[in-house]
């Protein structure tokens, strides 16, 4: 069993275009969280939820949105992309919000062209 | 604020040699530390953790890190790498609300 896990793998897109990733954990954690991962495989985190509730929102375009519509799944929804989100964007969970180790996603890789 | 250093972008080794990578810490009180791998397009596995304790921690594939209070370290080591352990290592330091600050990673290429 996939303990978290995230949709689409792949997803390459024009600019100016809408779309979603999805992530689903199993593992019964009530902490999810959204890292990107740019060219140079440097990894920041961008948002965390706990309980549905948003607790850590980095200085991130609001272009991007988050939403938890349960303890199990945080999903990533961004408005007209730019070339500049091409990324790996892994999902992330953790047993609480305190110093817990986190378990990530496979990434969905992001191309913007 | 904590941060996280890896000195070392790259590092090449032949299969069976040992291997050691860097990782500095910034962080006023003890930290926890963690190891995580990450292969040629995967997500990331968790090594190795530290919280307390015994400051040589055993991880999983072999590997093992040594905590060092007072040079502020976590270096990781394997003592005969193989060539599935060609990959992209970080270090990471949590903060109080559970946020990874990662490392740059150290991409670790095997040669035969």
């Amino acid at each position: 069993d996939t303990a978290v896990s995230q949709t689409p793998k792949y997803l390459v897109t024009q600019m100016g275009n809408d779309k979603s990733i999805k992530c689903e954990q199993n593992l019964g954690h009530d902490t999810m969280y959204w890292y990107k991962q740019d060219s140079k495989k440097f990894l920041k985190i961008m948002f965390s939820y706990n309980n549905k509730e948003l607790i850590i929102n980095e200085t991130v375009p609001n272009r991007f949105s988050p939403k938890s519509p349960d303890k199990a799944h945080l999903n990533l929804h961004i408005n007209s992309l730019e070339l500049g989100d091409s990324a790996v964007y892994f999902c992330a969970s953790s047993q609480d919000t305190k110093a817990n180790e986190q378990f990530f996603g496979p990434g969905t890789r992001l191309t913007v062209l | 604020a904590q941060s996280v250093t890896q000195p070392d972008i790259h590092i090449t080794v032949s299969e069976g040699a040992s291997l050691e990578l860097r990782c500095n810490y910034s962080y006023g009180a003890t930290p926890y530390l963690f190891w995580y791998v990450q292969s040629p397009g995967q997500g990331l596995q968790l090594l190795l953790k530290y919280f307390s304790g015994d400051t040589l921690v055993q991880g999983i594939k072999g590997f093992e890190a040594e905590f060092k209070r007072s040079q502020s370290s976590f270096n990781l080591r394997k003592p005969s790498v193989h060539w599935s352990d060609a990959a992209e290592y970080f270090c990471a330091v949590p903060d109080s609300w559970g946020k990874l600050q990662f490392g740059a990673g150290t991409q670790v290429v095997v040669t035969p």
